[in-house]
């Protein structure tokens, strides 16, 4: 089975310096790895995703995740955080084994100005 | 605009009282899912459609019913609706296997069931 652990509840960070979200995860096959966010009152938006290449991959509104096989992890990445970025962000994982995606339980995201 | 509807937005209900949440997307997609978001717990997955009248169930079928009967549209039916069904839904789409292309995710449907 599939499963995605995303260890903090809430992340804050001070606007301008840079932020990590964590993420990990467990797959039987090649992970497919995703990160959404989801502002108040609003459906998940996507950021970015990995499939396959380079582990640095680049996403909407400056974000980066940051793909690790040994350490199973793809945690979001951003250099300098913005009030605006404040917001629920999840990640979510598929394999070649099944059809569907298991997300996380979500980090809500606090910039402080 | 590209997007995904979903109505209604807000449904109190009462126990046992069948509903149905529409879904509806303009994008052509072939796959179609639905998922429910619980805090603490994220989104879980309620049942999915590959393709016309293809569906398949997710981690949380128990208490829903789904059909496909044509490409844009993924109506989500709870025929006995329980106190443990409340919670956020959304319906999203995404050009073919959700495993691996972005999904585009409708506004959410808060329901409420007394």
């Amino acid at each position: 089975a599939q499963s995605v652990a995303q260890p903090e509840d809430q992340v804050n960070v001070a606007e301008g310096n840079p932020l990590t979200v964590k993420c990990t995860y467990s797959v039987s096959g090649n992970p497919y790895l995703f990160w959404y966010v989801q502002y108040p009152n609003r459906g998940l938006q996507f950021l970015l995703k990995y499939i396959t290449g380079d582990n640095l991959v680049k996403g909407s509104y400056g974000f980066e995740a940051e793909f690790n096989k040994s350490q199973t992890s793809f945690h979001l990445k951003k250099p300098s955080a913005l009030v605006s970025d404040s917001a629920l962000y999840f990640c979510a994982v598929g394999d070649t084994g099944r059809r569907a995606l298991t997300f996380g339980s979500g980090t809500r995201l606090q910039v402080q100005p | 605009e590209a997007q995904v509807t979903q109505n209604p937005r807000y449904l109190i209900t009462v126990t046992g009282k069948k509903l149905t949440v529409t879904c509806s997307q303009n994008m052509n997609h072939e796959y179609m899912s639905w998922y429910r978001q619980d805090p603490g717990l994220g989104l879980r997955q309620i049942y999915y459609s590959m393709n016309v009248e293809v569906t398949d169930k997710g981690d949380v079928p128990e208490g829903y019913k789904v059909s496909r009967k044509e490409k844009r549209n993924f109506p989500l039916i709870l025929e006995s609706p329980s106190p443990n069904q409340t919670s956020l839904y959304f319906c999203a789409s995404s050009p073919s296997s959700g495993r691996y292309n972005e999904q585009f995710f409708g506004p959410g449907t808060r329901l409420t069931v007394l």
